[in-house]
C-alpha cells in the first residue's frame, strides 16, 4: 500500500516562496499514477493545484500557473511543489495525493485514492 | 469545467436516505469521482467513474449519472457518514472539485 507524507515549512512570509515535498513510500513513484497537489483554505473547499507524472510532465491550475512549479525526483521517490510570490490567500492545508487509473470494462477511469495527511501552511509576516 | 453541488448542506437522521447532486457545466461523460471528508482529515475517495465504488466502501453509498448530471446517494445513513462530500471531474484540466455538501445530524 502506497503511503504519502508531506513536509515543508509551516510559516512563509508574504512575497516569499513556498516549497513542499511529498515522500512516497510502500511503492515506486514510477508507475500507474499521477502525483497531485490539492489545497484547502481554512473553512473552505478543496482546490486542485496540479499534477505531475513520473516523466515530469505537469499540469497546473490556471489560477496558479504563473507562480507554480512541480517536479519529481525518482531517485528519492518524492515529488515537490514550489509556489512563488505567496500571499495570505495561499494560506491552506496542502495535501499530496496519488491519481490512480482504474480499468472498468474497456474504459479507464481515475480517482485520487491515496492521500497524505496534509501539511498546514500559513502565509504571514 | 465548473461543478455545482446541491444542496450546500443538509440535516438528516441516522437511517435516512440522502442524495447529493453534482452538475457539470459541460459534458464530462463518466469522469466523476466522489469524496468524503471529515474535519481535520484528508478526503477519502468513495466512487470513481461516476458509479464504481472503491474497494472497501460500504454498499450504502451509490453513484449515478453521466454527461452533466450526477448524484451520490447514501442509504440508511450511519453516524460515521456525517461529513462533507465533494465531487471532482477528471475529464478536462483543471480537475476541479465541487464546492462541497455538508451532511449534518438533525
Amino acid at each position: 500500500q502506497v503511503l504519502l507524507q508531506e513536509s515543508g515549512p509551516g510559516l512563509v512570509k508574504p512575497s516569499g516562496t513556498l516549497s513542499l515535498i511529498c515522500r512516497v513510500s510502500g511503492g515506486s513513484i514510477r508507475g500507474n499514477s499521477w502525483w497531485t497537489w490539492v489545497r484547502q483554505s481554512p473553512g473552505q473547499g478543496l482546490q486542485w493545484v496540479g499534477e505531475i507524472d513520473d516523466d515530469g510532465i505537469a499540469h497546473y491550475s490556471p489560477s496558479l500557473k504563473s507562480r507554480l512549479t512541480m517536479s519529481v525526483d525518482t531517485s528519492k521517490n518524492e515529488f515537490s511543489l514550489t509556489l512563488t510570490s505567496v500571499t495570505v490567500a495561499d494560506t491552506a492545508v496542502y495535501f499530496c495525493a496519488s491519481l490512480t487509473r482504474f480499468l472498468e470494462g474497456s474504459f479507464y477511469y481515475y480517482g485520487l485514492d491515496v492521500w497524505g495527511q496534509g501539511t498546514s501552511v500559513t502565509v504571514s509576516s | 469545467i465548473q461543478l455545482t453541488q446541491s444542496p450546500s448542506s443538509l440535516s438528516a437522521s441516522v437511517g435516512d436516505t440522502v442524495t447529493i447532486t453534482c452538475r457539470a457545466s459541460q459534458d464530462i461523460s463518466y469522469y466523476l469521482a466522489w469524496f468524503q471528508q471529515k474535519p481535520g482529515k484528508a478526503p477519502n475517495l468513495l466512487i470513481y467513474g461516476a458509479s464504481t465504488l472503491l474497494s472497501g466502501v460500504p454498499s450504502r453509498f451509490s453513484g449515478r449519472g453521466s454527461g452533466t448530471d450526477f448524484t451520490l446517494t447514501i442509504s440508511s445513513l450511519q453516524a460515521e457518514d456525517f461529513a462533507t462530500y465533494y465531487c471532482q471531474q477528471l475529464h478536462t484540466y483543471p480537475y476541479n472539485f465541487g464546492q462541497g455538501t455538508k451532511v449534518e445530524i438533525k
